[in-house]
């Protein structure tokens, strides 16, 4: 089945406990994509990768870090987690050829 | 920067009747214009996205409309039903050489039997 994993899908941490959160697809997909999602904001973006080795920002990046090594995987670092961050994240791949964004089942972070 | 801009916030129709949901972007250079659903506990889905070469696009019984213009996108879904319940975001982003989405804030629909 086409799709794209995230995990874990619930996650309580503390403050400055490094954590990441890992994506992957098996679509074979160039582009994929992290945002959050906050009551009245929103998905914003944090970061997007459109190829191997190739990421930049989005609108919220700060605090966050990515890495692309391989195509089917995404994942999101937290190196110093903070309240602030606490949040729901998706991430999501698209091929090159069409703009359909496929979405994960999201990530629900608490920052203690 | 840019953004996009969604009312209304939330929506409440009775089953069978009409709901409009209304974006504005600020990017003039913005020429992909995609709807997500978000049912609850899942992950936005494409519904239908529009591209700026063309004003309207139809799918059953949603259909999107593209005033470049005004700058304005609106989403009208027709004979509405419980299962339409559900956070609707209208996004905007450029196509070429970047992969950044611009989303409004959210529609939450309520269709009532």
């Amino acid at each position: 089945e086409a799709q794209v994993t995230q995990n874990p899908r619930y996650l309580i941490t503390v403050t400055g406990k490094k954590l990441t959160v890992t994506c992957s697809q098996n679509m074979n997909h160039e582009y994929m994509s992290w945002y959050r999602q906050d009551p009245g904001l929103g998905l914003r973006q944090i970061y997007y990768s459109m190829n191997v080795e190739v990421t930049d920002k989005g609108d919220v990046p700060e605090g966050y870090k990515v890495s692309r090594k391989e195509k089917r995987n995404f994942p999101l670092i937290l190196e110093s987690p903070s309240p602030n961050q606490t949040s729901l994240y998706f991430c999501a791949s698209r091929t090159r050829y069409q703009e359909t964004q496929y979405f994960g089942p999201g990530t629900r972070l608490l920052v203690l | 920067g840019e953004n996009v801009e969604q009312h209304p916030s939330t929506l409440s129709v009775q089953e069978g009747d009409s709901a409009v949901i209304k974006c504005t972007y600020s990017d003039s250079a913005s020429n992909y214009f995609p709807w997500y659903k978000q049912e609850l506990g899942k992950g936005p889905q494409l519904i239908i996205d529009i591209r700026s070469n063309v004003g309207e696009k139809k799918d059953q019984r949603i259909a999107v409309t593209l005033n470049k213009t005004a700058k304005h996108f609106s989403l009208h879904i027709t004979e509405t039903q419980p299962e339409d319940s559900a956070v609707y975001f209208c996004a905007a982003s450029r196509t070429y050489n970047t992969d950044k989405l611009i989303f409004g804030t959210g529609t939450r629909l309520q269709v009532f039997p």
